[in-house]
């Protein structure tokens, strides 16, 4: 099985608004990872998680704040965000350090008004 | 960082029609990837060739890793292969995390 899901599916939240991204992967991957995709843009990394220990913040405003409960599961909450912060976020996950091939689930298409 | 770039950006084919699609890097890679992103934005697993040839049904790519370039080939068209195929690569500095090129945008008609 090489299913990532996420939920929801489509998010509409107001610019004081708090909510969450989740993903959840059952592959036995320890390597996860969140992506926001702008309309026409490639996905640019926000966040990788390596055993469950943040390891790669690119420089993500505070407003952004991701969670790795266990394994399976990786969180992203979303606090005063900005309606620039529109976009199809998606999440990812990898074996390991040694076996990096990265698979994708549907996505959330998040906006802010 | 490692520079990705994917030509042509927009392509457009009619139905039964073979193309390929071009990745260069600008550096050694541990991870290549293409992907297959679907009009609802689902990305999908293409190949992982971080080197060599690699076939499934209608498509088959090349990594020519000291080369620094994968194709993409795309034989006898068909209209759901429209959609943007992306080439992500992961370079070899011990840093978990994909670069994606630009994308090429396919559009087969029938």
């Amino acid at each position: 099985d090489t299913e990532v899901t996420q939920t929801p599916k489509h998010l509409v939240m107001g610019m004081t608004n708090k909510k969450s991204l989740k993903c959840e992967q059952h592959m036995g991957h320890r390597a996860m990872y969140w992506y926001k995709q702008k309309a026409k843009k490639p996905p640019e990394l926000m966040f990788v998680y390596s055993y469950e220990k943040l390891s790669i913040n690119e420089s993500v405003p505070s407003r952004f704040s991701p969670e790795c409960p266990n394994s399976s599961l990786l969180n992203l909450h979303l606090h005063a965000l900005q309606p620039e912060d529109s976009a199809l976020y998606l999440c990812a996950s990898s074996h390991s350090d040694s076996l990096n091939e990265q698979f994708f689930g549907p996505g959330t298409r998040l906006t802010v008004l | 960082g490692i520079q990705v770039e994917q030509s042509p950006p927009d392509l457009i084919l009619q139905e039964g029609a073979n193309s390929t699609l071009r990745c260069n890097f600008s550096d050694s890679v541990n991870n290549l990837q293409w992907f297959h992103q679907n009009p609802w934005g689902q990305l999908i697993n293409l190949f992982y060739i971080p080197s060599g040839t690699k076939q499934n049904g209608r498509l088959s790519a090349t990594t020519v890793a000291t080369e620094r370039y994968s194709l993409l080939y795309i034989s006898s068209s068909q209209t759901t292969d429209s959609g943007v195929y992306f080439c992500a690569v992961e370079g070899d500095t011990g840093r978990r995390a994909l670069t994606f090129g630009s994308g090429t945008r396919l559009q087969v008609q029938p």
